[in-house]
């Protein structure tokens, strides 16, 4: 069963960039058939799906925070990465990363979240 | 794209039904049928409850349902146990690699 961490500093201060990482287990990135979410939740609020990152390095964002998103992967140490550019306040919420099979539109496997604070 | 719309709660007594509702656009809910619906409960992490549209993955009780209609979605949960008290989500693909998300509903058992 495959499973997901999140990792990366809980407070960043504003107009820095927020930096997650997720490990994954019991499954290897490499071996291709699924994209690799990230997924925020602001306090008290609904999900907001950011984007995704195939194997292969294709990556597809959220058009609301694509010019300030990157997701990157690395095969080598099964993780792959968050990095927001230019945080606010509106930017604290509870990271998740997920997976989802490539030929699915659903996120079936979810890491436990971890609380990002956009605060100076 | 803007969330797609749930009714903030929605409750019921043990054993009855309570049903979910998920309004979006032609973009998103009415254009595919790759409708998914989370629950969530409180400090954890969201759980995959039913998947294009009607679909349930191993695990999921049947009494876990979903259906749509034109650009509306819905999640009914037959024979309310304590245990499906938490938050609902649903989701809908929007085309082009990008997908939105509803509002959320809170479910409580009576």
């Amino acid at each position: 069963q495959v499973q997901l961490q999140e990792s990366g500093p809980g407070l960043v201060k504003p107009s820095q960039t927020l930096s997650l990482t997720c490990t994954v287990s019991g499954g290897s990135i490499s071996s291709g058939g699924y994209y690799w979410s990230w997924i925020r939740q602001h306090p008290g609020k609904g999900l907001e799906w950011i984007g995704y990152i195939y194997y292969s390095g294709s990556t597809y964002y959220n058009p609301s925070l694509k010019s300030r998103v990157t997701i990157s992967v690395d095969t080598s140490k099964n993780q792959f990465s968050l990095k927001l550019s230019s945080v606010t306040a509106a930017d604290t919420a509870v990271y998740y990363c997920a997976r989802a099979r490539a030929v699915a539109k659903y996120f079936q496997h979810w890491g436990q979240g971890t609380l990002v604070t956009v605060s100076s | 794209q803007s969330a797609l719309t749930q009714p903030p709660s929605a409750s019921g007594s043990p054993g009855q039904s309570v049903t979910i509702s998920c309004t979006g656009t032609s973009s998103d809910v009415g254009g595919y049928n790759y409708v998914s619906w989370y629950q969530q409960h409180p400090g954890k992490a969201p759980k995959l409850m039913i998947y294009d549209v009607s679909r349930r993955p191993s695990g999921v009780p049947d009494r876990f349902s979903g259906s749509k209609s034109g650009n509306t979605a819905s999640l009914t949960v037959s024979g309310l146990q304590a245990e499906d008290e938490a938050d609902y989500y649903c989701s809908s693909y929007a085309g082009s690699n990008n997908y939105v998300f509803g509002t959320g509903t809170k479910v409580t058992v009576l």
